[in-house]
């Protein structure tokens, strides 16, 4: 069975500043995707970003990166030069091969203060 | 840009009620899904649907529910007889055959009273 575990149900960072949300997974399938969603206070999820487990580079979306660190299983999402418009709740998600679902992680809570 | 749109945006049902809850997924999009949200905790997987049935399902999924396409735009959730803990948000999602992503819609809110 797939799990997802996000160990940070709150972060506060200041404006400008990079912050780091931990997401760490596991699996026994050695194929398998992670991906970022927000979910802002109106409710819908937005995708950020995915890193496949075969992918050479770590991810990159503008200012989103993917810290993947496979051996360690986990899948930090970096968010740099914060801004107001990031506080949000932050799922990470892992799919694998046969399968559509998305299992979901418990959520990190992100507060942005000026 | 496409997006997946989600109607009603808010459904208040009486116990016992059926409920269905509807999407129009991107219009070249082959996968469909449903996932709930109870308040405050993490977002579950229901039911994906490729090809005019069903391919997977959670636990959760159980024969209250039900899935349709109808036509070849809409897709639907049907709760029959709800109950108090069916409130929740749904989301619906749809990717490609090409693409990993699954593009979220608004979302429905149900409240079951």
């Amino acid at each position: 069975a797939q799990k997802i575990t996000q160990t940070q149900p709150g972060m506060f960072v200041q404006e400008k500043e990079a912050v780091t949300l931990d997401c760490t997974y596991d699996t026994s399938d050695p194929s398998y995707g992670l991906f970022w969603y927000k979910q802002p206070s109106s409710g819908e999820m937005i995708f950020l970003i995915y890193q496949g487990s075969y992918d050479q580079q770590n991810a990159t979306e503008g200012r989103y990166s993917l810290n993947f660190q496979k051996a360690r299983k986990s899948a930090n999402l970096v968010i740099s030069a914060s801004q107001l418009g990031d506080s949000a709740m932050y799922f990470c998600a892992m799919r694998v091969p046969g399968r559509r679902a998305l299992t979901f992680g418990s959520g990190t809570r992100l507060q942005v203060q000026p | 840009e496409p997006e997946v749109t989600q109607t009603p945006s808010h459904q208040v049902t009486q116990m016992g009620q059926e409920v269905i809850l509807r999407c129009v997924p991107i219009s070249n999009h082959l996968y469909f899904y449903w996932y709930r949200q109870i308040l405050g905790q993490k977002v579950e997987f229901l039911v994906s649907f490729y090809n005019n049935e069903i391919s997977e399902k959670s636990e959760i999924f159980d024969d209250q529910f039900s899935v349709e396409r109808p036509d070849g735009s809409n897709f639907t959730l049907k709760i029959r007889s709800t109950k108090l803990e069916d409130s929740a948000m749904y989301f619906c999602a749809s990717s490609s055959e090409l693409s990993d992503e699954q593009f979220f819609g608004p979302g429905t809110r149900l409240t079951v009273l």
